[in-house]
């Protein structure tokens, strides 16, 4: 079946815009995940979803990023005033349910620059 | 200290050769333990997943854990060209919120 998809691949927007990126989970996936990775480094998280409940938000690092998942199913990252800083590559992640040993499958991300 | 650690690399190993790959994790809390393999320009493909000490293989693939040296290590057998990637180690405290190291950089070279 079809894994996670995301949207856009690419996007390159100008410093103070903001840019909305788009999660698509595996169907039937109750659990869904963004994680932001840098060059170089394994994915941190930002925030997870149970259905439409965000569960934690903890890794966002600011009140510019914020996440939705209204009907639980796709989900949306905003970032608003984007800063250079904010240039990365965003990944979404499900999973069949949050429990401990659910594996998380991940999308081919989005990759955000910030000029 | 990071919560979860794992050496950078590159580990460069011939082909044929075992492959070994370490990580340590700060939180004993920690349940789950994963490795992902991450081809460059590539998303993170789950390769293997163990919650309980001893030893998981599936494959050429082993997985060990050791919680009480809070330790997990991936083996790799009969490594191959095609193994080269960048190897994440994973945990979670049982929340849905992996942890991940740095990645691990193997290079199986023919």
């Amino acid at each position: 079946g079809a894994g996670v998809s995301q949207s856009p691949r690419y996007k390159v927007t100008k410093r103070g815009q903001d840019v909305a990126l788009r999660c698509d989970p595996i169907s039937g996936h109750v659990s869904l995940y963004w994680y932001r990775q840098a060059l170089g480094q394994g994915p941190e998280f930002l925030t997870y979803f149970n259905y439409e409940a965000q569960q934690d938000k903890s890794g966002l690092p600011n009140d510019r990023f914020s996440a939705e998942r209204p009907e639980g199913s796709i989900s949306t990252l905003t970032i608003q005033r984007t800063e250079q800083r904010d240039s990365a590559m965003y990944r979404c992640a499900s999973s069949l349910d949050q429990g401990f040993n659910q594996p998380q499958h991940f999308g081919d991300g989005t990759r955000l620059s910030i000029l | 200290q990071k919560e979860v650690e794992q050496n950078s690399g590159p580990l460069s190993v011939p082909e044929g050769a075992i492959a070994s790959l370490n990580c340590t994790y700060s939180d004993r809390g920690s349940q789950s333990f994963f490795w992902y393999r991450q081809y460059s320009g590539k998303s993170p493909e789950l390769i293997m997943s163990i919650y309980s000490n001893g030893d998981k293989e599936d494959g050429r693939f082993t997985a060990q854990l050791n919680k009480a040296s809070q330790y997990v290590s991936l083996l790799i057998r009969d490594s191959q060209p095609s193994d080269s990637a960048t190897y994440l180690c994973a945990v979670t405290l049982g929340t849905g919120k992996l942890i991940f190291g740095q990645g691990t950089t193997l290079q199986v070279k023919p």
